[in-house]
Order: structure tokens, then C-alpha cells, then sequence
């Protein structure tokens, strides 16, 4: 199995700049979930999904970020407009109803 | 609401040693409970669960971990650490069956030779 695919590993962009994350589940979970990793916060859940419906987007920081899951198969994080506050390694991590989450190898993202 | 504590921020052991990483835990429901490593520039690799069952649960890279109830614990054990352990270590918590993970701050564990 490939695992969790996020693109871009690396995205460096200026302020005010969209940004867009994209992931890929394990195919057959049916749970995808966001999470942000930062050296102040910590790891913070930004939203999930169960079955391509977001369940739960209460850590989504602003109006600034959406996120879209159109099929089973692809969800992105959007960004717009960019702040520097933003700059973090944003995971993506899929998971079945009960199991555990796999994690992809993050996208780090850095506005300056 | 649920909760997780990691109280030590870096653990150092000595190679050979035995090592513990410790995390207690606060949910309303059934507990569900999980251990990951994270090496540096990488993502969150799954190292064990704890469902129901064996106290003792066992794991990846011969870690094991103990689930205590009554002082609603879950620590990271190995008889013998390795350098190659050296990483960031959390504990996550999920309230019953589905639904998110709650993850603590994280534990630097540093093996030196």
C-alpha cells in the first residue's frame, strides 16, 4: 500500500498568496482527517471527515482555511489569503471507523 | 471532554537501559488509546493501540505499553532502548470507537550510547 500521498512536501509563498495541500487517503478508510503541527501548539486537529462529510471543523482557525473532500480518494486544505501565522507542517492522516490514523509525511509551509 | 498529558518534555535514557515515556489520560467514555513516533521531517508512524482486552498491549520496534484504569494511565515501555529510538513520542486518546484523536504535547526521548 502507498500510505497517506501529500503534496507539496514544501511550499515556501508570500503573504496573501493561496496556498493549497493536497492528500491522498489509503484507499478503503473512510475517515481523513487535517492536522497542523507547530513548536507552539503542538499537533492541533483542524478538521475531519467521515465518509467524504466533514464531521467535526471547530479546529479550522479562521474563514481564511477550507477544506473539501470532492471523493473518497482526495480531500485539500485551502489557504486564502496566507499569513505568516500560518507557516506550519500540515498533516493529512486517514483512518477506518475504528482503527488507527495513518499519516502521511506532512506538507511544511512556510509565508513569509 | 477528553485529554491527554504527557508530563515530561524529553526523557534521556542511557542505550541498554530500560525506558518509560508516561501519559495518563481523560475521557467521559471508553477509552481508546494509541502511541506514535515521529522522526525528524517525518510524519506520525502508529506504534500500538489499546482497545479492550490484555493490559499489556505490545507493539512496534519491541515497545509495549500498560494500560492502568484506575490512575487512568498508558505508558510507553521497552526493556532495552536503542539510539535509534531517539524521537518524538505521543500518546493519543479517542473517546470510544470513532471520531478524532486527541494527541499529547509530545516526549523528546534522547538514547545516548
Amino acid at each position: 500500500d502507498a500510505g497517506v500521498i501529500q503534496s507539496p512536501r514544501h511550499e515556501v509563498t508570500e503573504m496573501g498568496q493561496e496556498v493549497t495541500l493536497r492528500c491522498k487517503p489509503i484507499s478503503g478508510h473512510n475517515s481523513l482527517f487535517w492536522y497542523r503541527q507547530t513548536m507552539m501548539r503542538g499537533l492541533e486537529l483542524l478538521i475531519y471527515f467521515n465518509n467524504n462529510v466533514p464531521i467535526d471543523d471547530s479546529g479550522m482557525p479562521e474563514d481564511r482555511f477550507s477544506a473539501k473532500m470532492p471523493n473518497a480518494s482526495f480531500s485539500t486544505l485551502k489557504i486564502q489569503p496566507s499569513e505568516p501565522r500560518d507557516s506550519a507542517v500540515y498533516f493529512c492522516a486517514s483512518s477506518r471507523v475504528d482503527g488507527e490514523l495513518f499519516f502521511g509525511e506532512g506538507s511544511r509551509l512556510t509565508v513569509l | 471532554a477528553q485529554s491527554v498529558a504527557q508530563p515530561e518534555d524529553q526523557v534521556n535514557v542511557a542505550e541498554g537501559n530500560p525506558l518509560t515515556v508516561k501519559c495518563t489520560y481523560s475521557v467521559s467514555g471508553n477509552p481508546y488509546l494509541f502511541w506514535y513516533v515521529q522522526y525528524p521531517n517525518r510524519g506520525l508512524q502508529f506504534l500500538l493501540k489499546y482497545i479492550t482486552g490484555d493490559n499489556l498491549v505490545k507493539g512496534s520496534y519491541g515497545f509495549e505499553a500498560e494500560f492502568n484504569k484506575s490512575q487512568t494511565s498508558f505508558h510507553l515501555k521497552k526493556p532495552s532502548a536503542l539510539v535509534s529510538d531517539s524521537a518524538l513520542y505521543f500518546c493519543a486518546v479517542r473517546d470510544g470507537s470513532q471520531g478524532n484523536l486527541i494527541f499529547g504535547k509530545g516526549t523528546k526521548l534522547s538514547v545516548k550510547p
